[in-house]
């Protein structure tokens, strides 16, 4: 199968201070990954595409200064949340894109919940 | 209007029963439409992929896309307490473009 890990799967920090998410493809080389935000009872919201060996885009809204991405190989992409706010407490989930003779299937990590106090 | 138009439910079954569980969407050039499950507090499985329209089936799912009516459906026979969830439809047009999802429906199988 496909999987795709994350690391924390929760983290609890202090306002102010940084956190830094880890999303690997444990089984598969992924070109693309990509970052989500989910509030509670509510759908992914698509912060931005992490591209192996370029810069991330963004969506709309999203501050690329306050969630820095690295794409650094083809299995390994962080997200980084800095000075991070009690508004930025959410659940984050990445997701691996793998090439098939279909077209590309992505596959979800397990989220990480963030809790800024 | 949304892109992709989904009931978020919550929809409740009885154990054994058929669900069905539907997305419109707008966008034509959607080519690729999948089901995820997501269980409380976890990122979503993926369970059903497809291209274009047409059926596929797994087990006790099926999944349905009818491209000419803009309408994704997916199909659970025998329903179980343990397919309690909630079930995001996506698509996107092509091969590693973003996915856009439906708002996700809340599925409750009553034993």
């Amino acid at each position: 199968g496909a999987v795709v890990s994350q690391h924390p799967s929760w983290v609890i920090c202090k306002s102010g201070t940084s956190v830094k998410i880890e999303c690997r493809s444990l089984d598969f080389q992924a070109t693309t990954m990509f970052w989500y935000r989910q509030f509670p009872k509510q759908s992914l919201m698509l912060m931005a595409t992490s591209n192996e060996g370029s810069k991330a885009t963004y969506e709309q809204g999203v501050e690329k200064d306050k969630f820095l991405i690295n794409h650094a190989s083809l299995t390994l992409s962080t997200l980084t949340v800095t000075s991070a706010h009690p508004e930025d407490s959410s659940f984050y989930i990445c997701s691996a894109d793998r090439a098939t003779l279909l077209g590309n299937e992505q596959f979800f990590g397990p989220g990480t919940r963030l809790t800024v106090l | 209007q949304k892109e992709v138009e989904q009931d978020p439910g919550p929809l409740s079954v009885p154990e054994g029963a058929i669900v069905s569980l539907n997305c419109t969407y707008s966008n034509s050039a959607f080519q690729y439409f999948m089901w995820y499950r997501q269980y409380s507090r976890k990122g979503p499985e993926l369970l059903m992929y497809t291209y274009s329209s047409g059926n596929k089936e797994d087990g006790r799912f099926t999944a349905q896309v009818d491209k000419s009516s803009k309408y994704i459906s997916l199909f659970i026979r025998d329903s179980q307490p343990s397919d309690s969830a909630t079930y995001l439809c996506a698509m996107s047009p092509g091969g590693g473009n973003k996915l856009v999802f439906g708002a996700g429906t809340i599925l409750r199988v009553k034993s």
